[in-house]
């Protein structure tokens, strides 16, 4: 299995307060991704990295911002969470930019917001 | 991307081989064939991929038809952990290209 860590893996956390998630590979993978999954609606990217320091927007990214200051630390935040944002939310990595290269994924962080 | 269509759901015994079909008529000369499957809430799990030959691996096979608008999964001998949501995704290779999911294919297998 890929190295990929997220954590935490479960956290309950009220309206309104921020909110970390954090993803850490051990592969050197240069791109990064973050998805949620809600029922009736699949996978959906939030943001990704293409690089220390790059960044861009996914599908869903209202609501969120991320970081990367190293190559294995992919973070996302919550800036102030809703219970919209209530979701599991994967981190995948992948050694290439496109359809060459499969992506990996973590286990996921199961976030309720409430 | 181009979009895929699965069937919602299949049924297979344990033992059989399964045979997930994929239809991605739109798909462009650059796009790869992508399939992952997700077992209960884990991650999706990375099964195989392919451009234009047929490939394989330990856990399945991936037929891709010579028009390059549909392909078939193959799980040669399923068992009862092959139980699973099944995704075909095609994916271009461009900067980053994101994986689009799709509701997926459901595999029950049975006794």
């Amino acid at each position: 299995d890929a190295g990929i860590t997220q954590s935490p893996r479960h956290k309950v956390t009220e309206t309104g307060t921020p909110v970390t998630l954090r993803c850490h590979q051990t592969e050197n993978h240069r791109y990064m991704y973050w998805y949620r999954q809600d029922p009736g609606h699949g996978l959906r990217l939030i943001h990704y990295s293409y690089g220390v320091k790059d960044t861009d927007k996914g599908e869903v990214s209202d609501g969120y911002s991320v970081s990367r200051s190293k190559t294995e630390d992919f973070l996302l935040t919550l800036e102030s969470a809703t219970s919209s944002q209530t979701s599991v939310y994967f981190c995948a990595i992948s050694a290439g930019p496109g359809g060459e290269a499969e992506a990996f994924f973590g286990q996921g962080t199961r976030l309720t917001v409430v | 991307d181009a979009k895929t269509t699965q069937p919602p759901s299949m049924d297979c015994a344990e033992g059989r081989a399964a045979n997930l079909p994929c239809n991605h008529s739109t798909i462009s000369g650059n796009e790869y064939v992508y399939w992952y499957r997700q077992i209960h809430s884990q991650g999706p799990q990375y099964i195989i991929h392919g451009l234009k030959n047929n490939e394989t691996n330990e856990m399945a096979s991936l037929i891709i038809t010579e028009d390059r608008k549909s392909s078939t999964l193959i799980l040669p001998h399923a068992t009862l952990r092959d139980t699973a949501v099944y995704y075909c995704i095609v994916r271009d290779t461009g900067t980053a290209s994101k994986l689009t999911f799709g509701t997926g294919t459901r595999l029950q297998v049975t006794l």
